[in-house]
C-alpha cells in the first residue's frame, strides 16, 4: 500500500509568482484535504476536495485553488505569491469525506517565497 | 468553528520519565487526532480517538468527549520521541489543529 505523497519537497519563488504543488492521495482514498502550516504554528486547513469537487474551504484567499483528478490525485495552485506564503504545505487524504475517517498526511512541501 | 488548546507548550523530560499531555476542544466533536510530527516535517498519525481510550506500546491516548477534552500519556520516553505533537479535531470536513507540545527527552 503507497501512502501519500508529496512533490516537489522543496521550492523557492519570488513573490508575484504562480506555484504548483501536487499530491498523491493513499491507495483506495478519495479525499484530499491541503493544510498551510507556518513556522511554529499548527497547520491551517485550506480546502478538501472530494470526487473532483471543492468539498470544503477554510479562510484562505480565491488566489489559492485546486484541483482533483479522476484518480483522486490533486494540485494546489496559488497565484501571486506573497512573502507570507513561505509555509509547509501539507496533504491528506482520508478514505471518504465523511468526518469519522482518518487523515493521513503526507511529508509536505516546503515553499520560500523571497 | 472549533477552538483547539493544547498544553503545556512545552515540555522537557529526562530519558525513562512519563508525560501527560492535554487538548481542550470548545465543542463536540466526530473526530480528533493526535500526531506526532518529525523533525522533517511529516505528520505521524498516532491515534484516531473521538472518544474512549487506546493504547500503542509506550502511548495511550483517552478523550473524554463530554467534557471535550483528550490526553495524551507517553510512558518511559524515549529520545526518539522528541518533537511536536499536535492533537486535531473536527465535526465536518475539516481538522482543526492546537499549537503542539514541544517534547524534548534529553538521555
Amino acid at each position: 500500500e503507497t501512502g501519500v505523497t508529496q512533490s516537489p519537497t522543496h521550492l523557492i519563488k519570488t513573490r508575484g509568482q504562480q506555484v504548483t504543488l501536487r499530491c498523491s492521495s493513499q491507495s483506495g482514498h478519495n479525499t484530499v484535504s491541503w493544510y498551510q502550516q507556518a513556522l511554529g504554528q499548527g497547520p491551517q486547513f485550506i480546502f478538501q476536495y472530494y470526487r473532483e469537487e471543492e468539498n470544503g474551504r477554510g479562510n484562505f484567499p480565491p488566489r489559492f485553488s485546486g484541483l482533483q483528478f479522476p484518480n483522486y490525485s490533486s494540485e494546489l495552485n496559488v497565484n501571486a505569491l506573497e512573502l507570507d506564503d513561505s509555509a509547509l504545505y501539507l496533504c491528506a487524504s482520508s478514505l471518504t469525506h465523511r468526518q469519522k475517517e482518518t487523515q493521513y498526511f503526507g511529508p509536505g512541501t516546503r515553499l520560500l517565497v523571497l | 468553528g472549533i477552538q483547539v488548546e493544547q498544553s503545556p507548550p512545552d515540555l522537557i523530560l529526562q530519558e525513562g520519565a512519563n508525560s501527560t499531555l492535554r487538548c481542550n476542544f470548545s465543542d463536540s466533536v466526530n473526530n480528533l487526532q493526535w500526531f506526532h510530527q518529525n523533525p522533517w516535517g511529516q505528520l505521524i498519525n498516532l491515534f484516531y480517538i473521538p472518544s474512549g481510550t487506546k493504547q500503542n506500546g509506550r502511548l495511550s491516548a483517552t478523550t473524554v468527549a463530554t467534557e471535550r477534552y483528550s490526553l495524551l500519556y507517553i510512558s518511559s520516553s524515549q529520545t526518539t520521541d522528541s518533537g511536536v505533537y499536535f492533537c486535531a479535531a473536527g465535526s465536518n470536513y475539516k481538522l482543526t489543529f492546537g499549537k503542539g507540545t514541544l517534547l524534548t527527552v534529553n538521555p
